[in-house]
């Protein structure tokens, strides 16, 4: 089965909330995630990444939540936006090679 | 600097044809990986190509599908005798050294078999 993997295949938000999408992972070996944005028809826009020594991670308007001992990782995005509307999948280091193993993505709405 | 450049955008082929996927990376960047994308799902890790090298290809089918990436010009992800399951859009990205995972990706080419 895949490695990666979400709760909530969408979420609708109103815009000026905060968002929190989230991940699960089942690979515990796995020491490096990505959060990607993916807006309708184009390619994934990296976010924010965390290796796994490090619990949180912020950027702007964006922070990656690490738990390891529960293999889950979340991305909270602060007073979302309308352009903030895509799909956010979740993404771990498959191996030493570079390539990735995505989740099925959560579908971020805001609604003005 | 140009990002990683995918062509054509929007393909559309006939069961049974042959596809051809060119994906420029960005300048610099000697190291290559396709994805693909079923509608509503995550990408799928298909093979990554260093110049003229094949490096991982654990993630493509073993019939129909071949890759590569000359000395010279993109990388071509190769798809013979499409079926309607080919249908997707596939995603290059490249990367300047092995292993960095944040790779940069392109807009995809979306393929159609009918």
């Amino acid at each position: 089965g895949e490695s990666v993997g979400l709760h909530l295949p969408t979420l609708s938000v109103q815009e000026g909330d905060n968002s929190i999408i989230n991940c699960a992972y089942s690979n515990s070996a796995s020491d490096y995630f990505i959060w990607y944005k993916q807006e309708s028809g184009k390619g994934p826009q990296f976010i924010i990444d965390i290796r796994s020594n490090m619990d949180k991670r912020q950027g702007q308007r964006v922070t990656v939540l690490l738990n390891k001992t529960v293999k889950h990782l979340s991305l909270q995005i602060a007073a979302t936006q309308p352009g903030d509307s895509a799909v956010y999948f979740c993404a771990e280091n498959g191996g030493s090679q570079g390539n990735l193993i995505f989740g099925k993505g959560t579908k971020l709405s805001v609604k003005p | 600097n140009a990002g990683v450049m995918q062509n054509p955008r929007h393909l559309v082929r006939r069961r049974g044809q042959e596809a051809r996927l060119r994906c420029s990376p960005m300048k610099g960047h000697s190291h290559v990986y396709w994805y693909r994308q079923l509608p509503e799902e995550g990408l799928k890790f298909m093979v990554y190509l260093q110049k003229e090298n094949i490096i991982d290809e654990s993630g493509m089918p073993k019939e129909r599908f071949s890759a590569e990436f000359p000395k010279e010009g993109p990388s071509i992800l190769r798809i013979q005798q499409v079926v309607r399951g080919d249908s997707a859009a596939y995603f290059c990205a490249s990367s300047p050294t092995p292993g960095r995972a944040e790779a940069f990706f392109g807009q995809g080419t979306r393929l159609t078999v009918v």
